[in-house]
């Protein structure tokens, strides 16, 4: 069974900085690309960034270029999202999400979703 | 790019079918098959329920069901449940760098 936990979360003063981390079980984690998906309070949900299997391909969304960086690290199982410079608008749960497991192909959709960690940016 | 359009809500009675739209433009929804819905109860993991427009993962009731005709793109919930009441969101792939697209999330009230 596919489990994705993550960690990192808490409350961090604007302009601050926090590392999530997402610990993977279950399947062959350096064979499937990642992802990060957030969802603000009251608001859908949006994706954040993208990472390959390899790590040689990364993608960030146009809100967080700049300030994230998403990283793995295959041997220990583990995704993980740098996020710089936090805004209050970077307030939200923050899921760690795999794609391809289920269905063959990382374009094809988000297919096993960690539980989320919340981040909430204020002073 | 903007998000994809969902109306905010929908709802049905039990027993009853129900569609939700998804709505892109000729750079998302219209030009690739990879469309993704899924299902999310406040508090708990989002589910996918649909992928590639109209595939269903294992375990998902076949009352779910999918389909795109040019920039939109259809959830169709038959036979509704009590438990089918969450959010639904459809997301649609749209090239390197931007990635993916969410829609804004329908909320299904069964009545």
């Amino acid at each position: 069974e596919v489990q994705l936990v993550e960690s990192g979360g808490g409350l961090v003063q604007p302009g601050g900085s926090l590392r999530l981390s997402c610990a993977a079980s279950g399947f062959t984690f350096s064979s499937y690309s990642m992802n990060w998906v957030r969802q603000a309070p009251g608001k859908g949900l949006e994706w954040v960034s993208y990472i390959s299997s390899g790590s040689t391909t990364i993608y960030y969304a146009d809100s967080v270029q700049g300030r994230f960086t998403i990283s793995r690290d295959n041997a220990k199982y583990s995704l993980y999202l740098q996020m710089n410079s936090l805004r209050d608008e970077d307030t939200a749960v923050y899921y760690c999400v795999s794609a391809g497991i289920l269905t063959g192909y990382y374009k094809s959709g988000f297919d096993s979703w960690g539980q989320g960690t919340l981040v909430t940016v204020s002073s | 790019q903007s998000a994809l359009t969902q109306p905010r809500s929908v709802s049905g009675s039990p027993g009853q079918s129900v569609t939700i739209s998804c709505t892109g433009t000729s750079s998302d929804v219209d030009s690739y098959k990879y469309v993704s819905w899924y299902q999310h109860y406040p508090g708990k993991a989002p589910k996918l329920i649909i992928y590639d427009v109209n595939k269903r993962p294992s375990g998902v009731p076949d009352r779910f069901s999918g389909s795109k005709s040019g920039n939109t793109a259809s959830l169709t919930i038959s036979g509704l449940q009590a438990e089918d009441e969450a959010d639904y969101y459809c997301c649609s792939y749209v090239g390197s760098y931007t990635f993916v697209l969410f829609g804004g999330g329908t909320k299904l009230t069964v009545l």
